[in-house]
């Protein structure tokens, strides 16, 4: 059980241009779920938090109109980046709250490249 | 706040050897404690887990882990290091067991020579 399926895996985009990353769960429901950023050989750190249905809070330091999150429904969060440029360059992964479960788990992730 | 230190950037070891990675917390309270693997441009995978109880927690791929509360540690070990297990190594650790954010430690790659 909670799987999280994160698309896409790998992308390659244009400065100026955005970006949306999808985070679904598959078999549970999930009403937080977290987006963290990892830089290259270095660790995860959260970006920010999402709420179904509400608005996400971010970390201090992430520009919340650059990193766009929607928590539409209880199976699926997205984090668009807008306007990407190439320092936004970097390994995105979601984790869902699951505060019925011990322990955590982690979508597969998503390597962003703005060239 | 919690934090989490893993002293060790780089480990070498050979393969068949035993390891240890090492991980500290500092958190007041009895803290939920994490070690994931990630293979290099993949996802993590949680490896164990201690919430409470037993202090000696057994994880999968042959991973355990001991918490002791005295040094504020909770060290990953293996008996017998494979050559798959070459990855990067991420202590975690949340003030609740799956409604809090997770904090990491900043990661030890372990390398494996044969």
């Amino acid at each position: 059980g909670a799987v999280v399926s994160q698309h896409p895996s790998r992308v390659i985009c244009k400065s100026g241009t955005s970006v949306k990353i999808e985070c679904r769960s598959l078999d549970f429901q999930a009403t937080t779920m977290f987006w963290y950023r990892q830089f290259p050989k270095k660790s995860l750190m959260l970006m920010a938090t999402s709420n179904e249905g509400s608005k996400a809070t971010y970390e201090q330091g992430v520009e919340k109109d650059k990193f766009l999150i929607n928590h539409a429904s209880l199976t699926l969060s997205t984090l668009t980046v807008t306007s990407a440029h190439p320092e936004d360059s970097s390994f995105y992964i979601c984790s869902p709250s699951i505060s019925e479960h011990y322990g955590y788990t982690f979508g597969s992730g998503t390597r962003l490249t703005v060239v | 706040a919690q934090s989490v230190t893993q002293p060790d950037i780089h480990i070498t070891v050979s393969e068949g050897a035993s390891l240890e990675l090492r991980c500290n917390y500092s958190y007041g309270a009895t803290p939920y404690l994490f070690w994931y693997v990630q293979s290099p441009g993949q996802g993590l995978q949680l490896l164990l887990k201690y919430f409470s109880g037993d202090t000696l927690v057994q994880g999968i791929k042959g991973f355990e882990a001991e918490f002791k509360r005295s040094q504020s540690s909770f060290n990953l070990r293996k008996p017998s290091v494979h050559w798959s297990d070459a990855a990067e190594y991420f202590c975690a650790v949340a003030t609740q067991g799956g409604s809090e954010k997770l904090v990491f430690g900043k990661g030890t790659k372990l390398t494996v020579n044969p």
